[in-house]
């Protein structure tokens, strides 16, 4: 069992440049979730799904897009990367409702936007 | 908005003692409420999840209390070890989200 696995470890962008952050889970949950983590400020929700098919936005999405076409899988899009989005990105996973059930966490994407 | 609060300083313990970490939220009436460890370099890890009708649970050497008229937190680890030392993130949480904390740093000397 990989657990969740996040790729790539580190990333250094130029202002503007677009990527995709991949997330893969092999425990079959329907829920996955995309966090930043920020000096003193905690892990922000970005995005996060309910199953295939759905998304829906946290508490700082914009520049930010998301899909989920199958359970496993759930990429972060950044459209024009910002310096402000210098950050280490979090995926996360679980088996039903976020709050009620265990997280799995990814060990990270490091980002840094030049 | 809703804000947790956790102590932003790190604490210092001596190995054999009992840590108590403390996570205050305000605005807010979680129904669960989650405690994470960090390790440098690494994702969270599950450590326990409390319900708003449990006052109390407890894990090998970790007890989590939960006080929803204080709005308080409460996590202890007892016969604190140098393999203890991490960050420590609170993650109080309704049924589809968690709002986080920004963690304790947690110290355990030999």
């Amino acid at each position: 069992n990989a657990g969740v696995t996040q790729t790539p470890k580190f990333q250094v962008l130029k202002t503007g440049q677009s990527m995709t952050l991949q997330c893969a889970q092999d425990m079959n949950h329907e829920y996955m979730s995309w966090y930043r983590q920020d000096p003193g400020m905690g892990l922000r929700l970005i995005h996060y799904s309910v199953g295939a098919g759905i998304t829906d936005q946290g508490e700082v999405p914009n520049g930010y897009n998301v899909s989920r076409s199958t359970t496993e899988d759930f990429p972060l899009r950044l459209l024009s990367a910002a310096p402000s989005q210098t950050s280490v990105y979090f995926c996360a996973s679980s088996y039903g409702g976020t709050g009620r059930q265990p997280q799995h966490f990814g060990d990270g994407t490091r980002l840094s936007i030049l | 908005s809703q804000k947790i609060e956790q102590n932003s300083e790190a604490l210092n313990i001596q190995e054999g003692k009992t840590a108590t970490l403390t996570c205050n939220y305000t605005n807010y009436s979680p129904a669960y409420l989650q405690w994470y460890r960090q390790d440098p370099g690494r994702g969270p890890v599950f450590l326990l999840l409390i319900r708003e009708n449990e006052k109390e649970k407890r894990k090998e050497r970790l007890k989590v209390t939960f006080d929803t008229t204080l709005k308080q937190s409460l996590f202890h680890i007892t016969a604190s070890q140098p393999a203890d030392s991490a960050t420590y993130l609170c993650a109080p949480g309704g049924f589809q989200k968690l709002v986080f904390g920004t963690g304790t740093r947690l110290l355990v000397s030999p």
